[in-house]
């Protein structure tokens, strides 16, 4: 069974806090991403990745960097945590580099409040 | 900038009744894809439609696609309570890079 596992489900920081969001996937796939969701906004996304060492800016990068140094693992870093990215936090995969068709596996979201 | 919008962004329907969903998007796709969210979890997927095909059916869902109004609609026949959820469409759009976008999705709820 395909799983997208990312570490922790609720997580409360402070503001100018580093901030290390993880995701593990356990389906040797090639592609990783990470969005937010607000209400009213739907998803947004911020960091994608093909492969391993390469990262591509989403729609909303500001704020964010990412890392992919393996191929299960994608993660996300809040390099100052602010107010305004509370949010919730979805990591995804999916299989080859956009073969026609692909679908999104997606990890539980992760909580975020920044106080 | 959102590619879907669904409508209406909230419905509200007794057990047993049809469900029906709209999404409408702006650019020309590769596929539209229907996700399902339970509250406070993560997205799952429930149909994939390609640009070439009109209509599709899984269990209980049957999806349209009307390339030309630019939209898509979701049925969910003879509801459950448990199919309270979130529904989302999402574009794979054949021009830019290639990724999901997804709309601002359809709140569901199922009345016992």
């Amino acid at each position: 069974d395909v799983k997208v596992t990312q570490s922790s489900r609720y997580l409360v920081k402070r503001t100018g806090e580093k901030v290390f969001l993880e995701c593990v996937q356990d389906m040797d796939h090639e592609n990783m991403f990470w969005y937010r969701q607000d209400p009213g906004l739907g998803l947004r996304l911020i960091y994608f990745s093909y492969d391993v060492k390469m990262k591509e800016k989403g729609d909303i990068p500001e704020g964010y960097s990412v890392s992919r140094e393996k191929k299960e693992r994608f993660s996300l870093i809040l390099e100052s945590a602010s107010t305004n990215q509370t949010s919730m936090y979805l990591c995804a995969s999916s299989s080859n580099r956009w073969g026609r068709d692909e679908k999104l596996f997606f990890g539980s979201g992760t909580q975020l409040s920044v106080l | 900038s959102q590619q879907g919008e669904e409508d209406p962004q909230a419905l509200s329907i007794q057990e047993g009744e049809n469900a029906t969903m709209n999404c409408s998007y702006k650019t020309s796709i590769n596929n539209l894809q229907w996700y399902r969210q339970n509250s406070g979890r993560g997205l799952v997927h429930l149909i994939l439609i390609r640009s070439n095909e009109r209509e599709k059916h899984s269990g209980r869902l049957r999806v349209t696609l009307d390339t030309s109004k630019k939209s898509s609609s979701l049925l969910i026949t003879a509801s459950r309570a448990a199919d309270t959820a979130s529904y989302f469409c999402a574009t794979d759009p054949t021009q830019g890079a290639q990724k999901l976008v997804f709309g601002q999705g359809t709140r569901l709820t199922i009345n016992p």
